[in-house]
């Protein structure tokens, strides 16, 4: 256990919907980092927050959102969704924002399947 | 930015040793990780390595480290069928995110 917590485990919705995943950092971690895995295009960084601010941005589409709360939790807000969307979603959280050696540790995923 | 290549399959028979390669194009990476990933599951850290060093062992696996190259390997030895998995490499530094690879599909055949 990596002490990620990620929640719902499967999610699954239709197009056009908005969902929202959300991630438990291990105790103490201050970033957290959002994956998508897809069949197609491996995984994908998406976005990093640390301290509740945005770190770093990947290959986050404009219709995906996140934010890390004031308790250092973090939500990934997908909207408008399409078929295209269907991935495992992972979370992983690190002990600071940059640095050698801040190792990242990733929660089971969220299997979101938009049909 | 940086890339970071592997194979994406490997099959070996159980018992033998597996060696999944890894190729980056940074070379201020300064931690490379190997990450194994079973079906259904998220990334579980099993070693990295500083980029200072040449080798790393524990237990069954073995890290090289191959920095004017810029080449990474990851040995299982005595290979398991609980060894099936993605296996990702990653690079990372001071001052950029890290960067995975596609990950190498381990097969294990009894």
């Amino acid at each position: 256990d990596s002490g990620v917590t990620q929640t719902p485990k499967h999610l699954i919705t239709a197009t056009g919907q908005r969902v929202t995943l959300r991630c438990s950092p291990r105790s103490g971690d201050l970033s957290v980092y959002w994956y998508q895995q897809s069949l197609d295009q491996g995984l994908q960084f998406l976005i990093q927050y640390y301290n509740g601010e945005e770190r770093a941005k990947g290959n986050i589409l404009e219709r995906f959102s996140a934010q890390q709360f004031p308790d250092l939790h973090s939500e990934l807000n997908l909207s408008s969704l399409e078929l295209g969307d269907s991935a495992l979603y992972f979370c992983a959280s690190s002990p600071e924002g940059q640095g050698a050696g801040n190792i990242q540790y990733f929660g089971a995923g969220t299997r979101l399947s938009v049909l | 930015g940086e890339d970071v290549e592997q194979s994406l399959f490997l099959s070996v028979r159980e018992g033998d040793s597996s060696v999944i390669n890894c190729t980056y194009t940074d070379s201020s990476s300064t931690y490379l990780y190997w990450y194994k990933q079973e079906p259904g599951a998220g990334l579980q850290l099993l070693t990295y390595i500083f980029s200072n060093m040449d080798m790393k062992q524990d237990q069954r696996l073995t890290v090289l480290l191959n920095k004017k190259d810029k080449h990474l390997s990851l040995r299982i030895a005595d290979t398991q069928t609980g060894d099936s998995a993605i296996y990702f490499c990653a690079a990372g530094g001071n001052n950029n995110d890290m960067r995975f690879g596609a990950g190498t599909r381990l097969t294990v055949k009894p």
